[in-house]
């Protein structure tokens, strides 16, 4: 497809089990971000993957987090033991970077997690 | 280390009146600056930014904002709103350095009454 997409669209888990999350980001865009949305809050930041650059991880909320991009395209993000506050909705968004110039973000649709 | 403030979470508006959505930052050095509309149950999308050059920056759907850089704000306005309007605004900032990282502010929540 022409836009980044993500699956699952929806999670529900139980506490403690692990999940994983994908993102398909645009093709030919080589950054790469995932960002968590709690109810009522904003976009919290936790990781970014450039190129073959090592990922700047410095928002991932704790050890349980991590994440992973194969062949400089598909995303997955892994949380291990979900907790409660783990609920949100995850958004993943890829850019194109070249030179200096900014390029916008495009966004997937997220991925809504439950924790029960 | 860069933030942004976003300081109303939610403005209702009659339909047809104007509207500003308040955005303020702090950074040590220059930054871009962006604002997105999330659309209930749909991704983020790009409304405007600033690079640099002109200080008032027209986006999409007839929106506009304001660069100041002496009040380090970047505010939001639309003069006659619609129903469709209805949707979470963020603020965003990126400094301008080869890091690509983009802090988002916590959002307003705009709600165009009929």
């Amino acid at each position: 497809g022409a836009g980044v997409s993500q699956s699952p669209s929806n999670k529900v888990t139980e506490k403690g089990k692990d999940v994983e999350l994908r993102c398909d980001p645009i093709s030919g865009h080589t950054a790469l971000y995932w960002y968590r949305q709690s109810l009522g809050q904003g976009l919290e930041f936790l990781i970014y993957f450039q190129g073959n650059s090592a990922p700047d991880k410095s928002g991932l909320p704790s050890d349980r987090f991590s994440a992973e991009r194969t062949g400089g395209s598909v995303s997955t993000l892994t949380i291990q033991r979900t907790q409660q506050e783990d609920s949100a909705v995850y958004l993943c968004a890829s850019r194109v970077r070249s030179g200096d110039s900014y390029n916008e973000q495009f966004f997937g649709p997220g991925t809504r997690l439950t924790v029960l | 280390a860069q933030s942004v403030t976003q300081l109303d979470s939610q403005v209702p508006v009659f339909e047809e009146a104007p509207v500003e959505l308040r955005c303020n930052y702090s950074s040590s050095v220059s930054v871009y600056l962006f604002w997105y509309v999330q659309y209930p149950n749909q991704g983020l999308q790009l409304l405007l930014k600033y690079l640099s050059g002109s200080t008032l920056v027209k986006g999409i759907n007839g929106f506009e904002a304001e660069f100041n850089k002496s009040q380090t704000s970047f505010h939001l306005r639309k003069p006659s709103v619609h129903i469709s309007d209805t949707a979470e605004y963020f603020c965003a900032v990126r400094q301008k350095t080869s890091y690509d990282k983009v802090i988002f502010g916590p959002g307003t929540s705009l709600s165009v009454i009929p």
